[in-house]
């Protein structure tokens, strides 16, 4: 069955410190998301894409954060300067646009 | 703006039990309501969803309801086991090939042998 695969499935990094959490949509989807889990709450939206550009961000998504598409199977979020706060649970998600989203595994960031 | 309202937050039952969750929707232009369970150390994986064309819908011991008048969607596990404990997450969508999900806050389920 295809899946959405993510890597790494945990990075620690120092405060202030940029960081790239990748991702692999399934091969036929032509809509990706990124989702977050802050440790204890509900899974938020963070930002959606189709055709190279961002389709929809919510207000997490702020300057510090990027995505992007680099080689047409890799999808990546990158946050420039992280903070405390960003600790969570990032969800890529990808989907063929009729609703299903297919969800990788995730990944853990924790910033110290 | 657009929420998703789940309950109970936790759900202790018997094995062989049922289990009923509730959520609450606030767009009613919502029209895809997935279900995830989410269990520990994993990422979310859909167990069953429902479309706003369909009022029930079922897949052996899960079962899904949707009141779009009252914007309720419930999901039902019947003969519960123990390897049902996880942390069961309600969205919602609205139509769109961008189909961003709203999720409801979780709730975990235990099912004591």
């Amino acid at each position: 069955e295809p899946e959405v695969t993510q890597t790494p499935s945990h990075q620690v990094t120092q405060m202030g410190q940029e960081v790239i959490l990748r991702c692999v949509p399934i091969s036929n989807h032509l809509y990706f998301y990124w989702y977050r889990q802050i440790l204890g709450q509900k899974v938020e939206f963070l930002v959606s894409f189709y055709n190279n550009e961002i389709s929809e961000k919510s207000e997490i998504f702020d300057d510090q954060f990027s995505v992007e598409r680099p080689d047409g199977s890799n999808f990546t979020l990158k946050i420039r300067s992280t903070k405390l706060e960003d600790s969570a649970m990032y969800f890529c998600a990808s989907s063929d646009g009729k609703g299903e989203a297919f969800f990788g595994q995730g990944t853990r960031l924790t910033v110290v | 703006g657009e929420n998703v309202e789940q309950h109970p937050s936790t759900l202790s039952v018997q094995e062989g039990d049922s289990a009923v969750i509730k959520c609450t929707y606030s767009d009613s232009a919502s029209n895809y309501f997935p279900w995830y369970k989410q269990e520990l150390g994993k990422g979310s994986q859909l167990i069953i969803d429902i479309r706003s064309n369909v009022g029930e819908k079922k897949d052996q011991r899960i079962a899904v309801t949707l009141n779009k008048t009252a914007k309720h969607f419930s999901l039902h596990i019947t003969e519960t086991q123990p390897e049902d404990s996880a942390v069961y997450f309600c969205a919602a969508s609205k139509p769109g090939g961008y189909n961003k999900l709203i999720f409801g806050a979780g709730t975990r389920l235990a099912v004591h042998p």
